[in-house]
This record gives C-alpha cells, sequence and structure tokens, in this order.
C-alpha cells in the first residue's frame, strides 16, 4: 500500500486556479516531488521542494509544504487544457532514493 | 539532449509466453530503476542499478522476473512467463546517483503490457 496519499479526481474550469493536496507519512523525508502523467506517457518531474522549506514557486506552480499536518499541494494558476493528466505525489526519505507514490490525481480541466 | 528511451512502447503477448523491454538511459546517468505501474495507481519500484550491479532487487519476483545492465548504459527487464497479472506499465528511470544531492529520477515513456 502507499503511505502518500491523493484524492483521486479533481474537475476544474479553464482559467481557473486547480489545488491539488497529497499527505505524507516519513516525517523526516528530505524531497517531495510532483510528477505529471499524460495519457500513454511517462511521468514528467514538474518541480519539488525541500523539507525545509515551506513554499516554491516555478511560474504557474506554488508548491506549499505544511510539516507539521505532512500535507503538501500544488496550485496551478490559470489552469490550460494541457494541464489535464494525472498528477503525482512522491516523497523520498533522507540519503535514500527510493521514490514513494501516491496513486495519483486526475485532473481533468473544463471548458 | 535525449530523454530516457524506452521500446517497445505497447506489447499484447498470451498468457505463459516470454517478454522483454528494453531502456535506454539518460546519457551520463549511472543510476537506472525499472517500476511496475498498475492501473489507477503510482509506480512501484521494481529493481535499482548503479552502474552494472544490481543494489537493490527486493521487490522484484525473481521466480519469472530477471533483469540485465551488461556495460552499465542500457537495460533489459524480462517477464517468463507472463501472467495475467503482469500487466501493466513498465518503467524506466535514470539519475545522477552520488553526483548530485538531488537524485532527481527522469522517467521514459513506459511500455504498456497487456497479457491475454
Amino acid at each position: 500500500g502507499e503511505d502518500v496519499e491523493q484524492s483521486l479526481f479533481l474537475s476544474v474550469r479553464e482559467g481557473d486556479s486547480s489545488v491539488i493536496n497529497c499527505t505524507y507519512t516519513d516525517s523526516s523525508s528530505t524531497y517531495l516531488y510532483w510528477y505529471k502523467q499524460e495519457p500513454g506517457a511517462g511521468l514528467q518531474l514538474l518541480t519539488y521542494i525541500f523539507s525545509n522549506m515551506d513554499m516554491k514557486q516555478d511560474q504557474r506552480l506554488t508548491v506549499l509544504l505544511n510539516k507539521k499536518d505532512k500535507h503538501l499541494s500544488l496550485r496551478i494558476a490559470d489552469t490550460q487544457t494541457g494541464d489535464s493528466a494525472i498528477y503525482f505525489c512522491a516523497e523520498i526519505p533522507p540519503n535514500d532514493y527510493k521514490l514513494s507514490f501516491g496513486a495519483g490525481t486526475t485532473v481533468t480541466v473544463r471548458a | 539532449e535525449a530523454g530516457v528511451v524506452q521500446s517497445p512502447r505497447y506489447k499484447i503477448i498470451e498468457k505463459r509466453q516470454p517478454v522483454a523491454f528494453w531502456c535506454n538511459p539518460i546519457s551520463g546517468h549511472n543510476t537506472l530503476y525499472w517500476y511496475r505501474q498498475n492501473l489507477g495507481q503510482g509506480p512501484e519500484l521494481l529493481i535499482r542499478y548503479e552502474n552494472e550491479e544490481a543494489v537493490d532487487d527486493s521487490q522484484l519476483p525473481k521466480d519469472r522476473f530477471s533483469a540485465e545492465r551488461l556495460k552499465g548504459v542500457d537495460s533489459t527487464l524480462k517477464i517468463q512467463p507472463a501472467e495475467l497479472g503482469d500487466s501493466a506499465v513498465y518503467l524506466c528511470a535514470s539519475s545522477a546517483w552520488g553526483v548530485d544531492t538531488l537524485d532527481t529520477q527522469y522517467f521514459g515513456p513506459g511500455t504498456r503490457l497487456t497479457v491475454l
């Protein structure tokens, strides 16, 4: 089973903001990642955050980390149809390489 | 720069047949990973190579799965014989472990296996 949990589905109107949530279990995780998977494709690294950070912004993407609640979120501003995909949250413990993935959140952008 | 290359992209076989998947990692990446992604789930690690050495194969079902990474570059994952439950997407990833403190894994497009 997965130690990383995500909601399964999100529907958002084009132009609105999307917020994808994730909870993780390892309080000592070093890095937390967001990957995007489009239909028939592999996983594309979107962004990551180091566990000593609270927030990271990269163009339309904003990652927020609440270490107390072990909660990670990804906000996509001005959501476009090309943002329709499955988004995976993943954690990696310190000095380790094994990525633990959530089950993925399917984001559907409607016109 | 070319990304991780995998072939074939799709494979349909009958149960009890053998199948093999091939992966070419990003140039210069010493570490290679094979993951299995079942429908509706995130990827799960099968095996990890550092150069030509399999340093973690604890999740690889060794009765029917095998992998090799001769010369520390390309890798092949084999299933013999395949079972119905092996239907999944098999993802290859690579990283420059030990070179950078952030060991970011880059994924290939995957091979979608259907066992009938």
